[in-house]
């Protein structure tokens, strides 16, 4: 069974820096291509990362320079570090596994990030 | 990019069927979209993919046969019949564009499904 775990949301200061990590099970995180979409509170979905599995990353404008997707394949994780954050980027982070269909098959519970002073 | 235009909310009484509607901006009319179902404090999850030809693939584990997709130029709808409870959630709709350099995942602002 896939299952997708986040980790690592918290309160922090605008210009500080926060890792989350993405516990996979039940697949190999680097034979996927896998996303980090973001929610902020009561608005929709934004894109804001992706690592292909030949390990090509992309970002969506609002982070790029700022953020950077990775994963261990030794611990089946995948990570997005965030650094320089704004209360814009005041989020729940879900990480994403694609298919053969497309890129949002499997979603985890979610990991709030709150910038604030 | 695409820009995916969903109408906020919707609404329809226990039993009866609602059709949701996402619509792709001009020129884009070729592009494949993705349903995903987010009930209150969840992930999202996938329901199912359409292109103008209708379902892309299969539905997403557990999608009950209740859910159905169709697409018509720059709409992709997705219809659900016999509403139940469980039903009333958030439906977003995604559509991906992956080149040999650039990737780009656009999601419509969303609608509230409210079941009466």
């Amino acid at each position: 069974e896939v299952q997708l775990v986040e980790s690592g949301g918290g309160l922090v200061q605008p210009g500080g820096s926060l890792r989350l990590s993405c516990a996979a099970s039940g697949f190999t995180v680097s034979s996927n291509y896998m996303s980090w979409v973001r929610q902020a509170p009561g608005k929709g979905l934004e894109w804001v990362s992706v690592i292909y599995s030949g390990g090509s990353t992309y970002y969506a404008d609002s982070v790029k320079g700022r953020f950077t997707i990775s994963r261990d394949n030794s611990k089946n994780t995948l990570y997005l570090q965030m650094n320089s954050l704004r209360a814009e980027d005041t989020a729940v982070y879900y990480c994403a596994r694609d298919d053969l269909v497309g890129p949002g098959a499997y979603w985890g519970q979610g990991t709030l990030v709150t910038v604030s002073s | 990019q695409p820009v995916l235009t969903q109408p906020p909310s919707a609404s329809a009484s226990l039993g009866a069927s609602v059709t949701l509607t996402c619509t792709l901006s001009s020129g884009y009319s070729n592009y494949k979209v993705d349903w995903y179902q987010q009930r209150p404090g969840k992930g999202p999850r996938f329901v199912m993919r359409v292109g103008t030809g209708g379902i892309v693939g299969s539905k997403g584990d557990g999608i009950p046969d209740r859910f159905s997709v169709l697409g018509s130029g720059l709409n992709r709808y997705l219809t659900i019949k016999n509403i139940q409870e469980e039903d009333e959630s958030d439906y977003h709709c995604g559509a991906d564009h992956g080149s040999g350099s650039n990737f780009v995942w656009v999601f419509g602002g969303g609608t509230k499904l409210t079941v009466l």
